[in-house]
């Protein structure tokens, strides 16, 4: 079936740095997803991305994180600056409507 | 909110029984409601998803209704396999934008 890419697949970073997730989303797929998992808890959403534009984003998404798809290249995360609490999981995720697919997520510790 | 719960985090059964995994849910609209399951190391992937009451969808022997009248959207299957061992998820989704809200997921553990 159809995969999502998610590159790298960890990442340890020291806290205050910048980090970027990637993701590489089904190629018709016309909406885009970032949901965070700390180890032990639900996954749960952060925001998604519709046209260029973020559609909603949810009180997890701090003014530290952004994301952006620049002309049909990969989908990002970006967590500038980095903190404690950003150490979890994040799994990208793209649909055409409400079926979603998702990548096999990017482990990030912060240190 | 929306909210979805599943009651049980641990589930282990014996190869050859019966499965039910528990979901209910709160919504303030009508809401498609999923499961996905996820193998270790791997992506989540849909099991399941139904947008309408009392209509019983089936894929690789699970099936799941959903019951609009008490919010509710349980897995079975009848008959457990050693690779159904994982992590399944039920999820809810309404509205335009199309974000899942998940429970916060069962493991499921089969042994011969």
């Amino acid at each position: 079936g159809p995969k999502v890419l998610q590159i790298p697949s960890h990442q340890i970073i020291d806290m205050g740095q910048m980090v970027t997730l990637n993701c590489d989303p089904v190629s018709n797929h016309l909406y885009f997803y970032w949901y965070k998992q700390i180890l032990g808890q639900q996954m749960e959403f952060l925001v998604n991305f519709y046209n260029g534009k973020v559609m909603e984003k949810s009180k997890l998404f701090k003014d530290q994180f952004s994301v952006e798809r620049p002309d049909g290249s990969y989908f990002t995360l970006k967590i500038q600056p980095t903190a404690l609490e950003d150490s979890a999981v994040y799994f990208c995720a793209s649909s055409l409507f409400y079926e979603q697919y998702f990548g096999p997520g990017t482990r990030l510790t912060v240190l | 909110g929306d909210s979805v719960t599943q009651t049980e985090g641990l589930v282990t059964l014996t190869e050859g029984l019966p499965v039910m995994l528990n979901c209910t849910y709160q919504s303030t609209y009508s809401p498609f409601l999923f499961w996905y399951v996820q193998h270790l190391n791997e992506a989540p992937k849909l099991l399941l998803k139904s947008f309408t009451d009392n209509k019983r969808p089936e894929h690789q022997g699970f099936h799941a209704t959903l019951h609009k009248s008490s919010s509710s959207f349980h897995l079975q299957k009848s008959s457990a396999q050693l690779s159904d061992s994982a992590l399944y998820y039920c999820a809810l989704s309404e509205g335009s934008n199309y974000k899942l809200t998940f429970g916060k997921g069962t493991l499921l553990t089969v042994t011969p």
